[in-house]
């Protein structure tokens, strides 16, 4: 068990349609990373937050959003789906931002949009 | 980008050593090699991860070469539950912030 939690496992949506996916950090951890997964892509880095503030963006859509909230919980919001979102979205989290502090990642959420 | 350099798979047999090469010729002077794994759809799993000199911890131990080029993860006891894409990744500094960027990994299979 890496710490992270992730909610829901499973979301089962249609297209047009806007969800919510929600990540907890390993305690004491400030930085928050989104990554997603599909069949023919590979793991791609999608935004990082540290202690709140946005810190690095990656292929992340204009359709997808992200926040971390004072709690330092994190959560992605994708809108106006289509069947290319269909993914698995990782949240991981690190205690610091050097090049010493290992990401740890939660099992993710699976995301199919029907 | 400091890319890696995989195999795409390797075999292994039950209880003996996995030794996974990588490739980082383009390394720079303060990023860290990692190692990842990832068993079918989990999240992926930190093994462990080094700068200069060689790593051990309950998991595995990370070899990296003198002029930090090339490293080697070894799983010194492979077990069933070692099947898994293990990534290689040269942590990357873009714009003063760093990230993970994963590739392909190379698909251990560890065999009775």
């Amino acid at each position: 068990d890496s710490g992270v939690t992730q909610t829901p496992k499973h979301l089962i949506t249609a297209t047009g349609q806007r969800v919510t996916l929600r990540c907890s950090p390993r305690s004491g951890d400030l930085s928050v990373y989104w990554y997603q997964q599909s069949l023919d892509q590979g793991l791609q880095f999608l935004i990082q937050y540290y202690n709140g503030e946005e810190r690095a963006k990656g292929n992340i859509l204009e359709r997808f959003s992200a926040q971390q909230f004072p709690d330092l919980h994190s959560e992605l919001n994708l809108s106006s789906l289509e069947l290319g979102d269909s993914a698995l979205y990782f949240c991981a989290s690190s205690a610091g931002l050097g090049y010493n502090s290992p990401l740890h990642f939660g099992n993710g959420t699976r995301l199919t949009v029907t | 980008d400091a890319k890696t350099t995989q195999p795409t798979s390797m075999d292994c047999a039950e209880g003996r050593a996995a030794n996974l090469p990588c490739n980082h010729s383009t390394i720079s002077g303060n990023e860290y090699v990692y190692w990842y794994r990832q068993i079918h759809s989990q999240g992926p799993q930190y093994i462990i991860h080094g700068l200069k000199n060689n790593e051990t911890n309950e998991m595995a131990s990370l070899i990296i070469t003198e002029d930090r080029k090339s490293s080697t993860l070894i799983l010194p006891h492979a077990t069933l539950r070692d099947t898994a894409v293990y990534y290689c990744i040269v942590r990357v500094e873009a714009g003063g912030y760093n990230k993970l960027i994963f590739g392909a990994g190379t698909r251990l299979a560890v065999h009775p």
